[in-house]
């Protein structure tokens, strides 16, 4: 078992919906969790870093944990052909703060 | 500021070349990392520098030499690469090099495309 799944998609979605973009992962040692989002040939820009199991909202993204099922999300309100991108989930490994990465998934937001 | 610069932006050398990457962050982070990303993959960690001291080397080959010549600055010299080598070569940072700290989220540059021919 990889220490995070996360489907790679792609995600296609009509403008104005609700996104969903999850991961699971299998070390219980995780603390904290990080989503990235990357366009084309550029680099990752990180979006929502989260600690504790609950949400957390930034304008249209909100980053949802459960630890206890090893389960986080990430959910964009209102999507707009601008979030097209790869969104990475991410988490940390350690003393020395390695970050773990799901493959990533793909995401299109059609107008 | 969460700015990460890197140059050069793009480098085509051959096989022979030595070259070097260069990062720069001046948001006072004590912890530098370099990540190898391979098209539709995740970035792949290769080197963590922490309070300018390497601390992890993620068993990368010697032909990839990092240097950290001061807290704001680090550089990836390249040397005899191989076409497998060709990727995007991404530098980041964070505030606390702890991994259980909330300021160890890293902040990414945007990356230098390489191609080794």
């Amino acid at each position: 078992q990889k220490e995070v799944e996360q489907d790679p998609g792609p995600l296609s979605v009509p403008e104005g919906a609700i996104v969903s973009l999850n991961c699971t992962y299998s070390n219980s040692a995780f603390q904290y969790f990080m989503w990235y989002r990357q366009y084309s040939r550029k680099g990752p820009e990180l979006l929502m870093y989260t600690y504790s199991s609950g949400n957390k909202e930034d304008g249209r993204f909100t980053a949802q944990v459960d630890k206890s099922s090893k389960y986080i999300s990430l959910f964009i309100r209102d999507s707009q052909p601008s979030d097209s991108a790869t969104y990475l989930c991410a988490m940390n490994r350690g003393s020395q703060g390695n970050l773990i990465f799901g493959k990533g998934t793909k995401l299109s937001v059609k107008p | 500021d969460t700015e990460v610069t890197q140059t050069p932006k793009h480098l085509v050398m051959g096989m022979t070349n030595k070259k070097s990457l260069k990062c720069e962050q001046h948001m006072g982070h004590r912890a530098m990392y370099w990540y190898k990303q391979k098209a539709k993959k995740p970035p792949e960690l290769m080197f963590v520098y922490s309070y300018e001291k390497l601390s992890i080397n993620e068993s990368v080959p010697s032909r990839f030499s990092p240097e950290c010549p001061n807290s704001s600055l680090l550089n990836l010299h390249l040397h005899a690469l191989q076409p497998e080598d060709s990727a995007l070569y991404l530098c980041a940072s964070s505030q606390d090099p702890g991994g259980t700290s909330a300021l160890a989220a890293q902040y990414f540059g945007p990356g230098t495309r390489l191609l080794v021919l």
